[in-house]
This record gives C-alpha cells, structure tokens and sequence, in this order.
C-alpha cells in the first residue's frame, strides 16, 4: 500500500496567514492527488484534484502543487470559515489511501 | 442536485451482522463507481470498498475482506455493503462517495451513518 505522510497534524494560525500542509507519498503517484477539507460532523468535501487543480466552487485561496512525491496544500489567507481538518489522499494505485489529517485552528 | 444518502447505522454485537444502503439522486447513476469510506471516532478516513459502474469489479481494503461485500442495483440508484462478523474496530461513521474523475478518487460524499459495535 501507498503511505501518504502528512504534516504537521494540527497547527494554529491568525486569520489572514498563510497556512501550508505537505503530504509525501512512499512511491511515485504521479499527479493522482486530492485535498480535501473536511469540518466537525460533516462529510468530507473535495477541494483540489490532480494535485494542483481547483474544484469548481472552491475559493481561490486554496491551491496545491506537486513537486514529484511531494505535495502542498496552501490556505493564501486564513478565514474563520476554514477552520477544519484537512485530508491528502492518492487514486494511483489500489487501495486508494489518505493523509493522517491536519487539523486548523484560529490562534 | 447531486446527493447520496446513506442509512442502515446502528448499534450491533461483535459478530453480528449488519447491511447499509446508499440511495443516490441526481446523477446518472451507473455511470459511476461508487465507493465505501469510513471514520472511526477522533481517526482520520479509511477507504472500505469499491464497486464499479456495472458491478462487475469489486474491491475491498485488507481489513474488511471476506467479512464486508459491495453490491448496487443500478434500477434503484443504491449502493449496499453487506458487515458480518463485525468487530469492535468496525466502529465509525461509514461514507458513501461517488468516483471523481479518477475511479479511485471522490468527489461526492453521503452524510455517513454510525455504526457502533459493541456488546
């Protein structure tokens, strides 16, 4: 199976920071990533797919980029409504596995 | 607009059984693999099982095999999973999700249903 590694697991931060979270996969996965926010009692919600493209709805502060097996995720400009725990997860090869999460919160 | 919704969660004994549903709405249905995700309380997600859009793969994460099966009608819009045998590390919240552009990706997630196993 493909361990995806993401860091850190929980950090605080001011609204209107820059947040970034990094997720490296233990073999190649070419692009094959999602992000996902996902906040208390409630469904995941797909942010990024393909590493670096944004899903449709999605606010323009979040944004991804691959640099081969490593991955970031990036909030440009912490908002209140981003509180929540975010998730990487590859589609390269079976079974499909997630990132241990990251969870934000407002200092 | 596009939904999933799961049901069937419950409190259950180790060992029993138990079948959860997920019907699915605005989308063409079997067109779609569909998949299985769970989360155990405080834990991050845990991919179960996978069906494709005819039924005619199926795949399960090492943890449920042998014990769990997926199945779907694609005339009713559902997608099922089957728990026997269940354990008390079977106890999550258990999503349904629908593939993304990738078969092994999700884009569309159900509000999940607990299930707790537990004597």
């Amino acid at each position: 199976d493909i361990q995806m590694t993401q860091s850190p697991s929980s950090l605080s931060a001011s609204v209107g920071d820059r947040v970034t979270i990094t997720c490296q996969a233990s073999q190649d996965i070419d692009k094959h990533l999602n992000w996902y926010q996902q906040k208390p009692g409630k469904a995941p919600k797909l942010l990024i797919y393909d590493a670096s493209n944004l899903e449709t709805g999605v606010p323009s502060r979040f944004s991804g980029i691959r640099s081969g097996t490593d991955f970031t995720f990036t909030i440009s400009s912490l908002q209140p409504e981003d509180i929540a725990t975010y998730y990487c997860q590859q589609y390269n090869n079976l079974p499909p596995t997630f990132g241990g999460g990251t969870k934000v919160q407002i200092k | 607009q596009v939904q999933l919704v799961e049901s069937g969660g419950d409190v259950v004994q180790p060992g029993r059984s138990l079948r959860l549903s997920c019907a699915a709405s605005g989308f063409t249905f079997s067109l779609y693999g569909l998949h299985w995700v769970r989360q155990a309380p405080g834990k991050g997600l845990e991919w179960v099982a996978v069906i494709s859009n005819d039924g005619s793969e199926k795949y399960y994460a090492d943890s449920v095999k042998g014990r769990f099966t997926i199945s779907r009608d694609n005339s009713k819009n559902t997608v099922s999973l089957q728990m026997n045998g269940l354990r008390g590390e079977d106890t999550a919240v258990y999503y349904c999700a629908r593939q993304g552009r990738q078969w092994l990706a999700f884009n569309i997630w159900g509000q999940g249903t607990m299930v707790t196993v537990s004597s």
